[in-house]
């Protein structure tokens, strides 16, 4: 079973626009990690954030962590058809760093 | 290429007939994981390895599947008498043993059984 849900499970914005993703998890964890993965391809590594952190911050893309809530959310500024794929949260709770994954947000970017 | 890579990309199998899927990890990575995933959904942790340990196994492996990492390099995944419910895309990823390290995954191998 997987750990996370992702809200929503689809979102169509227009190029531009902020694209924002929720994740939620149900155990304490050590580090949240979000990937993207586009159509029918591997997963590629966007940003990790540890139990201890609370923001983030790569390029366009900002995560928050709210171990209270056991939530966090993946923020995509102006986004570009080019985001267009599948994003999925990720959560790490064991020594083994096993990823326990969400069901994903697909987002469409239209031009 | 000094990603993860895996053979084959697809494999169109008879139910009943076995399968053997590879995985090159990034050369200096000693963990190695494989998950599988179906249409639609994330990926689901199967096992993985530590340099050629074997150190932990989800209970979605059956009996039917067993994986090898024999001199802690490349890895195998093989599926004994498939089942319509063994299609999916089985992922490897490979990573540092460190703290919090990030797993860089492979392009998959998208298994259809007949």
């Amino acid at each position: 079973s997987q750990q996370g849900e992702e809200d929503p499970q689809a979102l169509s914005i227009q190029e531009g626009e902020n694209a924002t993703m929720n994740c939620s998890y149900k155990t304490s964890i050590n580090n949240l990690q979000w990937y993207r993965q586009n159509s029918g391809r591997g997963l590629v590594h966007l940003i990790l954030i540890r139990s201890n952190e609370r923001e983030k911050h790569s390029g366009r893309l900002r995560v928050t962590l709210d171990t209270s809530k056991k939530s966090s959310s993946l923020l995509i500024t102006a986004s570009r058809a080019a985001d267009t794929a599948s994003y999925f949260c990720a959560t790490v709770y064991n020594a083994g760093n096993m990823l326990t994954f969400g069901g994903g947000t697909r987002l469409m970017v239209k031009p | 290429d000094t990603g993860v890579s895996q053979n084959p990309r697809h494999k169109i199998t008879k139910r009943g007939q076995n399968v053997t899927f590879r995985c090159d990890p990034i050369s200096e990575h000693n963990r190695l994981y494989w998950y599988r995933q179906t249409l639609g959904q994330g990926p689901e942790f199967l096992t993985y390895f530590q340099n050629e340990a074997q150190l932990e196994k989800s209970r979605l492996l059956s009996d039917r599947f067993s994986a090898e990492r024999p001199k802690g390099s490349f890895s195998t995944l093989e599926i004994q008498r498939t089942e319509q419910g063994d299609s999916a895309m089985y992922l490897c990823a490979s990573s540092l043993a460190i703290r919090g390290e990030t797993q860089y995954f492979g392009p998959g191998t998208r298994l259809l059984v007949l």
